[in-house]
């Protein structure tokens, strides 16, 4: 079953509001992906974190990963009309050469 | 984009024929994936190939079967198509780098009538 759990799996916000959407997993993960994928459209890598505790920044998008590397999250500041789709974590499983995704979290913007 | 094709883009088939779906890539990657995306699941792995012949199952493996008899393309059959099996499948390649992600195809959207 699915080992990476994503929370909301929806969000509507206003543009100019901030987002954050989070990945959780019951077992300890050695990085984690981020992509989005925008509507009609196909995942497309954001980042990836390997460290405990790793914060990394892409201009308005802040991604973090968990001390105990069981979580992480993907914040976007201000959130512009650009940012319409959906974000998905995904996680390589330990010992295993696939990748295996949370259900994402589908972000729309009122103008 | 990065070299990964994918055919047809869509497909309308009756329940019960086979379909086989392609996966081309240009840049000699050993990893290809195929995965379905459905509302609510996300992306969920269907089969993968760690090199020519080499293949192992994914999660939601049943009803498909999938074949590498060269490094570049990489097929996905549906033996007798059901209508569980209506779906957007992508195809995706692993790069050697460390820190890069996988790159994906535009899809294929398959309806099953």
């Amino acid at each position: 079953g699915q080992q990476v759990m994503q929370i909301p799996q929806y969000q509507h916000v206003q543009e100019g509001e901030d987002f954050t959407t989070y990945c959780n997993s019951s077992t300890t993960l050695s990085n984690i992906q981020w992509y989005k994928q925008r509507p009609g459209g196909h995942p497309v890598f954001l980042i990836q974190l390997v460290k405990s505790g790793e914060v990394k920044k892409q201009k308005r998008l802040t991604f973090q990963f968990g001390e105990a590397k069981k979580n992480s999250s993907l914040h976007i500041t201000a959130t512009q009309t650009t940012d319409v789709g959906t974000y998905f974590c995904a996680a390589i499983i330990q010992g295993a050469q696939k990748l295996v995704f949370g259900q994402g979290t589908r972000l729309t913007i009122n103008p | 984009d990065a070299g990964i094709t994918q055919s047809p883009r869509h497909k309308v088939t009756e329940t019960g024929t086979p379909v086989t779906l392609r996966c081309h890539q240009t840049e000699n990657h050993r990893y290809m994936y195929w995965y379905r995306q459905d509302p609510g699941h996300g992306l969920r792995l269907i089969h993968y190939s760690y090199g020519v012949k080499d293949t192992d199952k994914g999660e939601v493996s049943d009803g498909y079967s999938v074949s590498r008899s060269k490094t570049e393309d990489f097929l996905l059959t549906l033996e007798s198509a059901t209508s569980s099996q209506t779906s957007v499948y992508f195809c995706a390649i692993r790069p050697t780098g460390i820190v890069d992600g996988y790159t994906f195809g535009s899809g294929t959207r398959l309806t099953v009538v």
